[in-house]
């Protein structure tokens, strides 16, 4: 099993500039989630999924976009990227209920 | 709604000593408690985690952590540290929410190893 995937690694976007942040796994997990991490401040929850069809917004939704249409796939968008977006994003995912959240690599974004 | 608190943003061990993370949480019912760790431009790995039974849980990498109803503490120790051990750390408590398990994350403890 590959886990949790993302792509880009890295990303370098100017303001105004939309993109997608693309997350997939392969463990059936139904529930996958977005963080942003920036320095001081831990991780804080974006966005998250508890199955296909059904999302919801975290602490920190504003700026971004989600769908779910597959149980593998998650992708963030973001549709006007602003400086305030630059940090490191996380996709995580894990089964229903309380159980363990496996984390992605993260993609490193920098918006000029 | 829930919260954590790491009260240490650094913390220095000598290679060999004991270790202790300190972890306050903050949550209206029976928490979900984590504890994960993250090198250096990587992603996050899970040490432990506490759902319920016996308080004292052990983890990977020789890590346990206690979890204290009376204090609303999880924290993490280590007997004796290795300078593998340097890296960040974070205590998650956990809310089902949905049928989904929404973590709150504490803002990370930098542990620095002294050889």
């Amino acid at each position: 099993n590959a886990g949790v995937t993302q792509t880009p690694k890295f990303q370098v976007l100017k303001t105004g500039q939309s993109m997608t942040l693309q997350c997939a796994q392969d463990m059936n997990h139904e529930y996958m989630s977005w963080y942003r991490q920036d320095p001081g401040m831990g991780l804080r929850l974006i966005h998250y999924s508890v199955g296909a069809g059904i999302t919801d917004q975290g602490e920190v939704p504003n700026g971004y976009n989600v769908s779910r249409s597959t149980t593998e796939d998650f992708p963030l968008r973001l549709l006007s990227a602003a400086p305030s977006q630059t940090s490191v994003y996380f996709c995580a995912s894990s089964s229903r209920g309380a159980d363990t959240q496996y984390f992605g690599p993260g993609t490193r974004l920098t918006v000029l | 709604a829930q919260s954590v608190t790491q009260p240490d943003i650094h913390i220095t061990v000598s290679e060999g000593a004991s270790l202790e993370l300190r972890c306050n949480y903050s949550y209206g019912a029976t928490p979900y408690l984590f504890w994960y760790v993250q090198s250096p431009g990587q992603g996050l790995q899970l040490l432990l985690k506490y759902f319920s039974g016996d308080t004292l849980v052990q983890g990977i990498k020789g890590f346990e952590a206690e979890f204290k109803r009376s204090q609303s503490s999880f924290n993490l120790r280590k007997p004796s540290v290795h300078w593998s051990d340097a890296a960040e750390y974070f205590c998650a408590v956990g809310a089902l929410t949905g049928g989904g398990n929404k973590l709150t994350f504490g803002t990370g403890t930098q542990l620095k190893v002294e050889l």
